[in-house]
This record gives C-alpha cells, sequence and structure tokens, in this order.
C-alpha cells in the first residue's frame, strides 16, 4: 500500500525549531519530488515547499523562504522540514504529499498525501 | 502571485449536479487538478490535469478548463460527496504551486 507518513508536530514556543519527518512505504521514494502543504484551523491548503527527488532543487512559499528548509534522506526514505523562527501563523496541520516522478512535470498534481502532523506555536 | 478564487461554498440535493468553479486569469493555459477533503481527513485528488480521473474516483467527476475558469463538476451527487474542494495550479513564472480557497459542498 502506497502511503506517507508524517510526525515531529508538537507544540512549540514562538522562535523555538521544530523538524517534521514523512516517511514512505509502497513506492520508490527516490523517484518522486516532494511537497510539504500547510493548513491552518479552519482554513485552506497552503503549499509550503517542493523538493526535486534527488533533492537538487527546491522552493519555497513567500511566508516561510528564509526561516525553513526542506531536505531529504533517500537512503532511509525520509523526507523533513526543518522550521526556524517558528510564529504563531504557522499553526496548522502539516501534510507532506507525493509531487513529479522522475522525468515528470512540476504541474503534476499532488497524488499521495499523509495523514499530516499538527503544529502548534503558543507561548 | 497567482490567485485562484473559489466560491466558499454549493449547495446541492442528492442526485443532482454540483457545479464547482475556480477563476484565475488565463487558467485556460494551466492544468489544473481537483482535491477532495473531507472533515478530518488528508485531501484526495479527484480530476488531474484539467480532466482525468484517477483511478478509484467515479466517472459522476468531470473537470472542464477554459478562458478564466475551470470547472469541477459533480454529477449525481451522493450524500458522501460532502466535502471541500479545492482546485491547484503550478505557476510557472513563480515556481510556486498554488491552491484555491476552497469551496465546501453541502449536501441538502
Amino acid at each position: 500500500q502506497v502511503q506517507l507518513v508524517e510526525s515531529g508536530g508538537g507544540v512549540v514556543q514562538p522562535g523555538r525549531s521544530l523538524r517534521l519527518s514523512c516517511a514512505d512505504s509502497g513506492f520508490t521514494f527516490r523517484n518522486y519530488g516532494l511537497h510539504w502543504v500547510r493548513q491552518a484551523p479552519g482554513k485552506g491548503l497552503v503549499w509550503v515547499a517542493f523538493i526535486a527527488n534527488l533533492g537538487n532543487n527546491k522552493y519555497y512559499s513567500d511566508s516561510v523562504k528564509g526561516r525553513f528548509s526542506i531536505s531529504r534522506d533517500n537512503s532511509k526514505n525520509t523526507l523533513f522540514l526543518q522550521m526556524n523562527r517558528l510564529r504563531a501563523e504557522d499553526t496548522a496541520v502539516y501534510y507532506c504529499a507525493r509531487g513529479p516522478s522522475e522525468g515528470g512535470s512540476l504541474s503534476d498534481a499532488f497524488d499521495i498525501w499523509g495523514q499530516g502532523t499538527m503544529v502548534t506555536v503558543s507561548s | 502571485s497567482y490567485v485562484l478564487a473559489q466560491p466558499p461554498s454549493v449547495s446541492v440535493a442528492p442526485g443532482e449536479t454540483a457545479t464547482l468553479t475556480c477563476g484565475g486569469n488565463n487558467i485556460g493555459s494551466n492544468s489544473v487538478h481537483w482535491y477532495q477533503q473531507r472533515t478530518g481527513q488528508a485531501p484526495v485528488v479527484v480530476i488531474s490535469y484539467d480532466n482525468d480521473r484517477p483511478s478509484g474516483i467515479p466517472e459522476r467527476f468531470s473537470g472542464s478548463n477554459s478562458e478564466n475558469t475551470a470547472t469541477l463538476t459533480i454529477s449525481r451527487v451522493e450524500a458522501g460527496d460532502e466535502a471541500d474542494y479545492y482546485c491547484q495550479v503550478w505557476d510557472s513564472d513563480t515556481d510556486h504551486w498554488v491552491f484555491g480557497g476552497g469551496t465546501k459542498l453541502t449536501v441538502l
């Protein structure tokens, strides 16, 4: 069964850091680009970051650029999101989602999603 | 930045047809994907590349995309279709991925 499983969420104070992880099963992890998408309580989906299958290309939304860092370890089939200088407005459920396959297009759909991990930034 | 506009809510009776729109500047030149998110669950893609149905998605779901509006059509609506629906595109000008604000579909 193809799936993604996020972990690492929790409650953190403003200005502190947190690292999220996303592990896969059921597909060839290194062949796919991956996204992080977040959803604040009661709000819509917002794209956060993307990393290409080999980690050589990374893109960030304007709201997190310079504070968040996306990375991956293909030997451990794991995706990461390092979140620094956290703010209250970063409070959300964070989803990892599968993007384009190797040789695919950046316009490909997010075809597999994890169940999400909740991050709460509060003092 | 590129903006996708969706009506906040649409209501339809069971068995009727729901039409959900997604507006964007010249969106017809982009590939549009649609996601269904039931309460408390992760999103699921129901239409990709304007009008392709992934495996397991009922034929009742269809899509179209032209000029400034993309449309998700759900025929013979069922109670289980009640969910939030999001459109999404990739903006090649900024290398950003964009979601619409979402439409809550209520089945009366």
